[in-house]
């Protein structure tokens, strides 16, 4: 089975802090994402990656960064936290784009923003 | 641009109904479609992913049926049980996958 990991599980920050969540994977795959899902909402795309060393922008990026040093590690950064962003973040990896491949879901990282 | 439409937020049945929960799309292109269903405090796992050739894809009792013609891809179970009790979501890929909101399915005794 894929293994997908985030941390932290769960934070608390102020407003105007910032934030990093950190994905880690061990299934050797290229491609990797970061969601945040809210009730109604379903889950919305924020950034993705399908190599080290680059990030593409999904359908919300604005207020969040991501880092991919590696294959294995995917970070979302927020640099300066808002109410707004307050969420549940799920990280997920793929070995193929989304057309083909299934994503693995890592157990989300659930931020509060005070 | 591409988007998925999930009518039900919540749905919630008895033991032993059938289920259905509904999903369109819209999308220039012909697309993949998933369900992914969630378990309380669990991540997403893919439950179903549509074929190329058209055959039903089914997986623990759950089948759906792509219709380009209405663009729909509803999730059916002929029995509900407790245990399928968990929000469920529709996805189609075209680059990148695009989620409808989700429903939320209580199956109770």
């Amino acid at each position: 089975e894929a293994a997908v990991t985030q941390s932290p599980r769960s934070k608390v920050a102020v407003t105007g802090g910032k934030v990093t969540l950190s994905c880690h994977q061990t299934n050797n795959h290229d491609y990797m994402y970061w969601y945040r899902q809210d009730t109604g909402h379903g889950l919305r795309l924020i950034h993705y990656s399908y190599v080290a060393d680059s990030t593409e922008k999904g359908d919300i990026p604005d207020g969040y960064k991501a880092s991919r040093p590696s294959q294995e590690n995917f970070s979302l950064i927020l640099e300066l936290a808002s109410l707004s962003q307050t969420a549940v973040y799920f990280c997920a990896s793929s070995d193929l784009g989304v057309d083909t491949g299934q994503l693995y879901f890592g157990e989300g990282s659930k931020l509060t923003v005070l | 641009g591409d988007s998925v439409t999930q009518t039900e937020g919540l749905v919630t049945l008895t033991e032993g109904l059938p289920v259905m929960l509904n999903c369109t799309y819209q999308s220039t292109y012909s697309p993949f479609l998933f369900w992914y269903v969630q378990h309380l405090n669990e991540a997403p796992k893919l439950l179903l992913k549509s074929f190329t050739d058209n055959k039903r894809p089914e997986h623990q009792g759950f089948h759906a049926t792509l219709h380009k013609s209405s663009s729909s891809f509803h999730l059916q179970k002929s029995s509900a049980q407790l245990s399928d009790s968990a929000l469920y979501y529709c996805a189609l890929s075209v680059a990148k996958l695009t989620f409808g909101g989700g429903t939320r399915l209580t199956v109770r005794p």
